[in-house]
């Protein structure tokens, strides 16, 4: 069974910084990963897919990257604002129209 | 884009009565929907695949008595939590699979449910 992990599980971040969060799965046969925000009391919202075959895609000050071979992803984001403060899961697709399997998520918080 | 509505956001409920959850897709057809639940803190959890016109299926350790769900169409499902607990008490979110965008995956809102 995919099993999906975040590290860090916390992050406190200065206004402005450079931050990168990090997702592991356990099997490497995926369809496509991708990243969402959640914002306390609030359902997800889509941040970047990222299907199998490629190796990152970008949205404004948001990256990821994938390497599907050692079965990692990272979510950078640049230069972070107040407004970044949200937790941020990473979500794995087996396979085409199969369910999600998501992380615990990286609880972000950056302060003024 | 592809849209998946939710209802109700909210909901709070005394013990032992249930409640339903709607989840539908507004612009397409969803042969299949999943259904997830996020306790506090905690990630988000398969808990079935709803399949229209035929029987859900459950997660390991999810009650299907408990939990009824229906796929009557091509465009709803529902979750009922029958006889509900304080400890039923999560958020619980749908998703349905787009076909024509090569499946990519939409999410409704999510439905807080509370139980006193």
């Amino acid at each position: 069974k995919q099993e999906v992990t975040q590290i860090p599980a916390a992050l406190s971040v200065p206004e402005g910084e450079n931050l990168v969060l990090n997702c592991s799965f356990t099997d490497s046969a995926i369809y496509n990963l991708q990243w969402f925000r959640q914002d306390p009391g609030k359902g997800l919202t889509s941040l970047l897919l990222i299907q199998s075959s490629q190796r990152e895609q970008t949205s404004g000050r948001l990256n990821a990257s994938l390497d599907k071979s050692s079965g990692r992803s990272t979510l950078y984001i640049a230069a972070s604002q107040p407004g970044d403060s949200a937790t941020y899961l990473c979500a794995v697709n087996s396979n085409s129209g199969y369910a999600l399997n998501f992380g615990k998520g990286t609880s972000l918080l950056v302060t003024p | 884009g592809a849209v998946v509505s939710q209802h109700p956001s909210r909901v709070i409920c005394k013990s032992g009565t249930s409640v339903k959850i709607e989840c539908r897709s507004l612009d397409f057809q969803a042969t299949t929907m999943f259904w997830y639940r996020q306790f506090p803190k905690q990630s988000l959890m398969l808990m079935a695949t709803s399949n229209e016109g035929s029987k859900a299926t459950y997660e390991q350790g999810v009650e299907k008595d408990k939990f009824l769900i229906n796929h009557a169409s091509l465009t709803l499902s529902t979750l009922t939590v029958t006889s509900a607990h304080p400890e039923d008490s999560s958020f619980y979110i749908c998703s349905a699979p787009e076909r024509t965008s090569g499946n990519t995956i939409y999410f409704g809102e999510g439905s807080w449910l509370t139980v006193v």
